[in-house]
């Protein structure tokens, strides 16, 4: 099994400046999907940013970012120049590639809370 | 984005009532899903479906109940609503068959979920 671990509950990060948001994952799989969702206030699950783990080329969505390091199983994500908009809960998803072998083959981890100071 | 949508957003209704939660989906996704999510906590995956005809239990067990008889609908059924089943329920679809990462393929969407009070 699967497991995905963000050790930042919290981060705080002064508008127009950068954050980087932690994640580590666990897994035997050779091919999977890594992905970083955002979770405002609203609650619905908005898609951040994703990477396939065997293109070694780090994937960006405008000031989106990420850094995968995949003998590290890490995947952090770098948000720059933030805004207020981007204040919300950020989760990292790890998904099998064989993800019709059942269920969705989704792992998340627990979150951050990502707080954006003006 | 995938375009996924849930109704009601928000509803309030009493102890014993049935209640379904409408889920829909424009894209021709063969896989939906059903998340429940609790306030600050994370996501359990509470039913699935791969097709027409085709549904699952997920790893949380819920006494809800879905159908999926047409692709673009997954509706989500409570018999009888209890206080318990106060929570937010994510709707969410995947093209998981044939259609390459960067189009989309193999990345779950999620609706905007409903919230559900039961009093």
């Amino acid at each position: 099994a699967q497991t995905v671990t963000q050790s930042q509950p919290e981060m705080s990060v002064q508008e127009a400046e950068t954050v980087t948001l932690s994640c580590t994952y666990d897994t035997s799989e050779s091919d999977y999907y890594l992905f970083w969702y955002k979770q405002p206030p609203s609650r619905q699950m908005i898609l951040v940013i994703r990477q396939e783990a065997y293109k070694q080329q780090n994937a960006t969505e405008n000031r989106f970012s990420v850094n995968f390091q995949k003998a590290a199983k890490s995947f952090s994500l770098k948000i720059s120049d933030s805004q207020l908009g981007d204040a919300a809960m950020y989760f990292c998803a790890y998904r099998s590639y064989d993800s019709g072998g059942g269920a969705d083959g989704l792992t998340f981890g627990k979150g951050t809370h990502l707080i954006i100071q003006p | 984005e995938a375009d996924i949508y849930q109704t009601p957003r928000y509803l309030v209704i009493g102890t014993g009532k049935k209640i379904t939660l409408e889920c829909s989906q424009t894209m021709g996704h063969d896989k939906m899903y059903w998340y429940q999510q609790d306030p600050g906590m994370e996501l359990h995956l509470i039913h699935y479906s791969y097709g027409v005809n085709s549904t699952e239990k997920g790893d949380l067990s819920s006494e809800s109940t879905v159908s999926r008889i047409r692709t673009e609908h997954f509706p989500l059924t409570l018999e009888s609503a209890r206080p318990s089943h106060t929570s937010q329920y994510l709707c969410a679809s995947s093209h998981d068959q044939g259609q390459g990462f960067w189009f989309g393929g193999n990345t779950i969407y999620f609706g905007e979920g409903s919230w559900l009070t039961v009093v």
